[in-house]
């Protein structure tokens, strides 16, 4: 079974810093490019960043570059977002989502997980 | 930079029908979109890739009530015989080199 399960999440203060892990099974990690999406609490879906499957090439939304690093350990089959300056802004809940391949010019997002809650708060 | 539209909302009863839009920007009417479900406390579940065509590939496991159309830019999610558990949020997302895009989402309530 394709499975995606995040894990990382909690609460930090503004300024503090958090990393996210994505563990993937189910299929061949390496070959796919994989990305952060986040719910802020009543808001739509916000992409956040997308890194390619040798991890090469790294991409960011511009409410994120400069704070928050993506990356991945193909050995591992985990997925990574590495959040610096926190704001409360960024309090959401953060899932990663796998794309059906590798392709730089991109394509949907076929599987999704569950989700793991962050909360920027004094 | 590609910008996708959606309703806020959208209501239909049980066992009917209802047709979700999702409407890409001016220059961009071209665009592959996907479907995207959204059920509370829930992670989101891949629906279906749609191209201007009409010509849909839907996700693993996903019912024969699910269906994408399109027309000049606007991308559709029909969704027949509506079950209480189809009351959920839907987003449609496409994307480009080093981005991907959603609509605001729309939430389907089922009557």
């Amino acid at each position: 079974e394709v499975q995606l399960v995040e894990s990382g999440g909690g609460l930090v203060q503004p300024g503090g810093s958090l990393r996210l892990s994505c563990a993937a099974s189910g299929f061949t990690f390496r070959n796919y490019a994989m990305s952060w999406v986040r719910q802020a609490p009543g808001k739509g879906l916000e992409w956040v960043s997308m890194i390619s499957g040798s991890g090469e090439n790294t991409y960011y939304a511009d409410s994120v570059r400069g704070r928050f690093t993506i990356s991945r350990d193909n050995s591992k089959n985990t997925l990574y977002l590495q959040m610096n300056s926190l704001r409360v802004e960024d309090t959401a809940v953060y899932y990663c989502a796998k794309d059906p391949g590798d392709r730089l010019s991109g394509d949907a997002f076929d599987i999704w997980g569950q989700g793991t809650m962050v909360t920027v708060s004094s | 930079q590609v910008v996708l539209t959606q309703s806020p909302s959208a209501s239909a009863s049980l066992g009917a029908s209802v047709k979700l839009t999702c409407t890409l920007s001016s220059g961009h009417s071209s665009y592959d979109i996907a479907w995207h479900q959204h059920q509370p406390e829930k992670g989101p579940r891949f629906l279906m890739k749609l191209n201007s065509a009409g010509t849909h590939s839907k996700g693993d496991g996903i019912p024969n009530r699910f269906s994408g159309s399109s027309s000049g830019a606007e991308r559709y999610l029909t969704i027949s015989s509506l079950q209480s558990e189809d009351e959920a949020d839907y987003y449609c997302q496409t994307w480009g080199t080093g981005i991907r895009v959603f609509g605001g989402g729309t939430k389907l309530t089922v009557l």
